[in-house]
């Protein structure tokens, strides 16, 4: 098992570019969210999906879209990239009937 | 709003020191706790974590925290730590029924070999 991946692990952006930050997840969880790692900020919940083909805004939902098309698939999508959005962002699920956290790898983005 | 403190931002330690970093969280009712482990360009695992018991819980690595209901607290502690325990911790809750937990800032750690 894979568990939780992302893609890409880096990418540049220019201001006012768009992009999607994509996450799989083979454990069969119906729980994903997206967080931002700022430094001294700690994570910060952007979206998250209770199951397939529901989200929710976290904590700092704004330029953030998010898809949940199927189980497996939660994607973060920036319309319009701005330097504040400068930040590592990680996926992470949670198993039915549990509360722990499984993470992935992480994507880090660098707006300019 | 639940919410999650960590008192310390950075701890420097010597090896063999002990370590004990601090969590205290808002939420009065049934709560799950957590401790994070993110080791330097690596993402965030479980150290251990806490659902309901014995309030003492032991991880991975040495590492165990205390549940303190009174003191709304679990608090991390290692007895004697060591250089490859340089990594951020992050301390986390999440509230009986909900789904959506709370992090603390996280906690820096640099141990000196």
């Amino acid at each position: 098992n894979a568990g939780v991946t992302q893609t890409p692990k880096f990418q540049v952006l220019k201001t006012g570019q768009s992009m999607t930050l994509q996450c799989a997840q083979d454990m069969n969880h119906n729980s994903m969210y997206w967080y931002r790692q700022d430094p001294g900020m700690g994570l910060r919940l952007i979206y998250y999906s209770a199951s397939e083909g529901t989200t929710d805004k976290g904590e700092v939902p704004n330029g953030y879209n998010v898809s949940r098309l199927n189980k497996r698939e939660f994607s973060l999508r920036l319309e319009s990239a701005a330097p504040s959005q400068t930040s590592v962002y990680f996926c992470a699920t949670i198993p039915d009937g549990s509360y722990e956290q499984y993470f992935g790898p992480g994507t880090r983005l660098t707006v300019t | 709003a639940q919410s999650v403190s960590q008192h310390n931002h950075h701890v420097i330690l010597s090896e063999a020191a002990s370590l004990e970093l601090g969590c205290n969280y808002s939420y009065g009712g049934t709560v799950n706790l957590f401790w994070y482990v993110q080791y330097p360009g690596q993402h965030l695992q479980l150290l251990l974590k806490y659902f309901s018991g014995d309030p003492l819980v032991k991880g991975i690595k040495g590492f165990e925290a205390e549940f303190i209901k009174s003191k709304f607290s679990f608090n991390l502690r290692k007895p004697s730590v060591q250089w490859s325990d340089t990594a951020e911790y992050f301390c986390a809750a999440v509230s009986g029924g909900s789904y959506i937990p709370t992090f603390g800032r996280g906690t820096s750690l640099i141990v000196h070999p």
